[in-house]
């Protein structure tokens, strides 16, 4: 199956710093979400992506699908953003939705 | 805004005993999923169910599992016998269609067999 590696698995920031995310697929993909899981364990959407790039707030996102890969950017980070953030992918071909995630990045923002 | 819940947000119980696990999609969702999350480690997609049927599981999805849409709204998971491992976080999520639509999560249910 596809597989998905998010890049750093740790990441920690004092707040008003600017951060970036990586994640890399293996294959061609028909889907791509962004979450962020927070404190309490419910996953957030943050970003439905398969290509393109995307803005809200101070996030954005970019992929290119073309060489596998999507980029998550949080500006001006503030405590809240602490939190796992998985990148999510739906291999192309046949497929019935199912997501395959990646490990996580752990972020950690400190005031 | 539209969302998907689950009951109860956490579940205890013995091992060897049944667990039915709730979750409501949203209404006009016709693609329904499973996924768990053991703790510290990522999400797993369990199964997807697309018009009463089940379209595709994992290897997780054992014959201890089940899933159901008993009334059109309501989406369920059934585990039997439960194991220890069977410990986690389990969420349920829906789509308008499949591929090149947005999964909605909804909250979860933490599950602890004892």
């Amino acid at each position: 199956g596809i597989q998905v590696e998010q890049s750093p698995p740790d990441l920690i920031l004092q707040e008003g710093a600017n951060s970036t995310l990586r994640c890399n697929f293996s294959d061609s993909v028909n889907n791509l979400q962004w979450f962020h899981q927070n404190p309490w364990g419910q996953l957030i959407n943050l970003f439905y992506i398969p290509s393109g790039t995307k803005q809200n707030g101070r996030l954005s996102a970019t992929t290119v699908a073309t060489e596998r890969y999507s980029l998550l950017y949080i500006s001006s980070s503030q405590t809240t953003d602490s939190g796992v953030y998985f990148c999510a992918v739906e291999g192309g071909g046949t497929s019935y939705g199912k997501l395959t995630f990646g490990q996580g990045t752990i972020l950690t923002v400190h005031p | 805004e539209p969302e998907v819940t689950q009951t109860p947000s956490h579940q205890v119980t013995q091992m060897g005993q049944e667990v039915i696990l709730r979750c409501v999609p949203i209404s006009n969702h016709l693609y329904f999923y499973w996924y768990r999350q053991i703790l510290g480690q990522k999400v797993e997609f369990l199964v997807s169910f697309y018009n009463n049927e089940i379209s595709e599981k994992s290897e997780i999805f054992d014959d201890r599992f089940s899933v159901e849409r008993p009334d059109g709204s309501n989406f369920t998971l059934k585990i039997r016998s439960t194991k220890l491992e069977d410990s986690a976080m389990y969420f349920c999520a829906s789509a308008r269609d499949t591929s090149q639509e947005t999964q909605y999560f909804g909250p979860g249910t933490r599950l602890l067999v004892l």
